[in-house]
């Protein structure tokens, strides 16, 4: 069975940087794109970008080019989303996934930004 | 970028028939799938392109439509159904969603 397991909630200061871990168990991360997706209180899903484990290419959404940083390392299994110059905009839930094409979701992180 | 417009809230009865649509600023093709998200949870996907059921998902929902214009149905409602409804186009990056249909009990 593929499970996601994300990291744990986040806590930071504003103008800081976070890296959100999502680690791929039951098969080898190459065989997906790693999808993350944001999620802020009370709010819809807004995909953030993906990236190809295969050769660490990646796609952005426009909004999130200078914010967010996906990387991904085969010898863990593991994707990163690394968010930049925290703000209290970046308050949020975030979520690995595989995708629709076999749609393996991460339980899901907190970030909050505060000081 | 690709804007997918869903209408924000759906009020329906146990045992009828919701029906909500997905309209795409440009063709997406088939390219459109359905995801539930319950309070707390992780989106479940439903439907991929368009109209193929997601394993194990009840044949009571199904999805259509191409190009622009999308539907997705549950018949018959039942209660562990309420929830917040997504459709999310896989045609060209970014791969935006809608901005969710929750799914209200009259």
């Amino acid at each position: 069975e593929v499970q996601l397991q994300q990291s744990g909630a986040e806590l930071v200061r504003p103008g800081t940087s976070v890296k959100l871990s999502c680690k791929v168990s039951g098969d080898t991360i190459t065989a997906y794109y790693m999808h993350f997706v944001k999620q802020r209180p009370g709010q819809g899903l807004e995909w953030i970008g993906r990236i190809d484990p295969e050769d660490d290419s990646t796609k952005y959404a426009e909004k999130f080019k200078n914010k967010a940083t996906l990387t991904a390392d085969t010898s863990s299994n593991t994707a990163y989303l690394k968010l930049s110059s925290l703000t209290s905009e970046d308050t949020a839930t975030y979520f690995c996934t595989t995708g629709a094409t076999s749609d393996y979701w991460g339980q899901g992180v907190m970030v909050t930004v505060s000081s | 970028d690709i804007v997918l417009t869903q209408s924000p809230a759906l009020a329906v009865s146990l045992g009828q028939r919701a029906t909500i649509s997905c309209r795409a600023s440009e063709s997406v093709r088939s390219s459109m799938h359905w995801y539930q998200q319950k309070s707390g949870q992780q989106p479940k996907l439903l439907i991929y392109g368009a109209s193929n059921l997601a394993s194990g998902v009840p044949a009571r929902f199904s999805g259509s439509g191409s190009g622009t214009d999308f539907t997705f149905t549950i018949d018959p409602v039942e209660a562990d159904d309420i929830a917040t409804y997504y459709c999310q186009q896989s045609r060209n990056d970014p791969y935006t969603f809608g901005a969710g249909t929750k799914l209200e009990l009259k």
